[in-house]
């Protein structure tokens, strides 16, 4: 399974300071997506960092990628208490496969 | 702006009974897709489907469960015997293009299922 894990499991800062998601994998991937939910709610697509592509950005995140190391980070700049959701990352497989699948998901917690 | 909509919101069932979950995917979309998230747990892969048939499924989905694509708006999930352990939320997605041409995902609010 091409999976992502992410860590850490939680993460609590205060409301400024610059939040750090992790996410690993385990087979190769075709891309790699970064998904928001807060609580009970939907899954609302944050960014898609295709396997050939290093970095991008979008407002106040920052996504990298690291397909020698089966990685991916998520940064968030400037966390605000209405960043405070779980995060998931998912990756699609190779052409061939189309079953997008997540990770456990990192629960951010910032307060105000 | 275009969303997925799923149908109903929150369905409460008897054990054994059989449940259909609605979703009407994006409409120029071309693959959709099933997951369901037990309370608190990750997010599960069911399956997805493209050109009128299953592309892929996981082990979760099994014989008590059938997807289908009656019209061409509405996409089903059939849990056929409910069991207490299928309570979850279940999500359904939708995305435009082929899977190599990368695509996003666009997920409905989900359907909370609750099986006494």
């Amino acid at each position: 399974s091409q999976q992502g894990e992410e860590d850490p499991q939680a993460l609590s800062i205060q409301e400024g300071e610059n939040a750090t998601m992790n996410c690993s994998y385990k087979t190769s991937i075709n891309n790699l997506q970064w998904y928001r939910q807060n609580s009970g709610r939907g899954l609302v697509h944050l960014i898609l960092i295709r396997s050939n592509e290093r970095e991008k950005h979008s407002g106040r995140l920052r996504v990298t990628l690291d397909t020698s190391k089966k990685s991916s980070s998520l940064l968030i700049t400037a966390s605000r208490a209405a960043d405070t959701a779980s995060y998931f990352c998912a990756t699609d497989g190779t052409p061939l496969n189309n079953d997008m699948r997540f990770g456990a998901g990192t629960r951010l917690t910032v307060k105000p | 702006e275009p969303e997925v909509t799923q149908t109903p919101s929150h369905q409460v069932t008897q054990m054994g009974q059989e449940v259909i979950l609605r979703c009407v995917p994006i409409s120029n979309h071309l693959y959709f897709y099933w997951y369901r998230q037990i309370l608190g747990q990750k997010v599960e892969f069911l399956v997805s489907f493209y050109n009128n048939e299953i592309s892929e499924k996981s082990e979760i989905f099994d014989d008590q469960f059938s997807v289908e694509r009656p019209d061409g708006s509405n996409f089903t999930l059939k849990i056929r015997s409910t069991k207490l352990e299928d309570s979850a939320m279940y999500f359904c997605a939708s995305r435009e293009g082929l899977v190599y041409l990368n695509t996003e995902a666009f997920f409905g609010q989900g359907t909370r299922l609750t099986v006494v």
